[in-house]
C-alpha cells in the first residue's frame, strides 16, 4: 500500500507569516501534484512537479519535489487570508492504471 | 472550455438503495477516474477507465462498479448502499492514461452522497 503522509494536518497562523507543508512517502512517484480544495468543491490543481529536485513557484507559493521523488513541500510566503483552505498533495503512480495517492490534507487558516 | 462536469451535485439515499453518479470529462480527454473522499480525509482511488476499458480498481467492494461510454463519459454505480458510503465522489479526467509529464489530472466538483 502506498502511503503519502502530509503534515501538519491543521495549521492556523497570522497574516504575513510564512509556512511550509510537507508530504513524505516511502514510495517513488512519477510526479506529484498539489491541489487546493474549498469546502463543497473538488480539488483544484495548483502545480505538478515531475523531476527530482524540481522547484516551481506560483506567486507566493513555492513547490519542491524531493531528489528521490518520494517527498515534496509547499512553502507559502507572507500568507494572506485568501490562502485559507485545504491543501492536498497527491503522488502519481502508474501500475497498469493511472492512480493518484493523496495525503490526508492540510487545513490551513490564515487569520487577519 | 468546460471542465469536468458531474451530476448530481447532491443526493440523499437510504441504506440498501442503489445510486448512479455521472461524469463528463474535459473535451478530448479519454481517461476518467473515480475517487471517494470521506469527510476530513484525502480522496481514495476507486476506478480508472481509459478508452472504455477498466484499467485499475482500488480497494473497494464489488458493490462499486463503473463504466465508460463511447463519448468517454462515465458512470459510477454503487449498490446496497451503506451509511459509510456517505462521501464526496470525485471524477477526474486526463488526456490519456499514464503519469508522464503533461498528462495532468483534473477533477470535477464532485457529487455529495448522503446515505441515511
Amino acid at each position: 500500500t502506498q502511503l503519502l503522509e502530509q503534515s501538519p494536518q491543521f495549521l492556523s497562523i497570522q497574516e504575513g507569516e510564512n509556512l511550509t507543508v510537507y508530504c513524505n512517502s516511502s514510495s517513488v512517484f512519477s510526479s506529484l501534484q498539489w491541489y487546493r480544495q474549498e469546502p463543497g468543491e473538488g480539488p483544484v490543481l495548483l502545480v505538478t512537479v515531475v523531476t527530482g529536485g524540481e522547484v516551481k513557484k506560483l506567486k507566493r507559493l513555492t513547490f519542491q519535489f524531493g531528489d528521490a521523488r518520494k517527498d515534496s513541500s509547499l512553502h507559502i510566503t507572507a500568507a494572506q487570508p485568501g490562502d485559507t483552505g485545504l491543501y492536498l498533495c497527491a503522488g502519481a503512480l502508474y501500475q497498469g492504471a493511472q492512480k493518484l495517492v493523496f495525503g490526508q490534507g492540510t487545513r490551513l487558516t490564515i487569520n487577519p | 472550455d468546460a471542465g469536468v462536469t458531474q451530476s448530481p451535485t447532491h443526493l440523499i439515499k437510504t441504506r440498501g438503495q442503489h445510486v448512479t453518479l455521472r461524469c463528463s470529462p474535459i473535451s478530448g480527454h479519454k481517461s476518467v477516474s473515480w475517487y471517494q473522499q470521506v469527510l476530513g480525509q484525502g480522496p481514495q482511488f476507486i476506478f480508472q477507465y481509459y478508452e472504455k476499458e477498466e484499467r485499475g480498481r482500488g480497494n473497494f467492494p464489488d458493490r462499486f462498479s463503473a463504466r465508460q461510454f463511447p463519448n468517454y463519459s462515465s458512470e459510477l454505480n454503487v449498490n446496497a448502499l451503506l451509511l459509510g458510503d456517505s462521501a464526496l465522489y470525485l471524477c477526474a479526467s486526463s488526456l490519456w492514461t499514464g503519469v508522464i509529464s503533461g498528462n495532468t489530472i483534473y477533477f470535477g466538483e464532485g457529487s455529495w452522497l448522503t446515505v441515511v
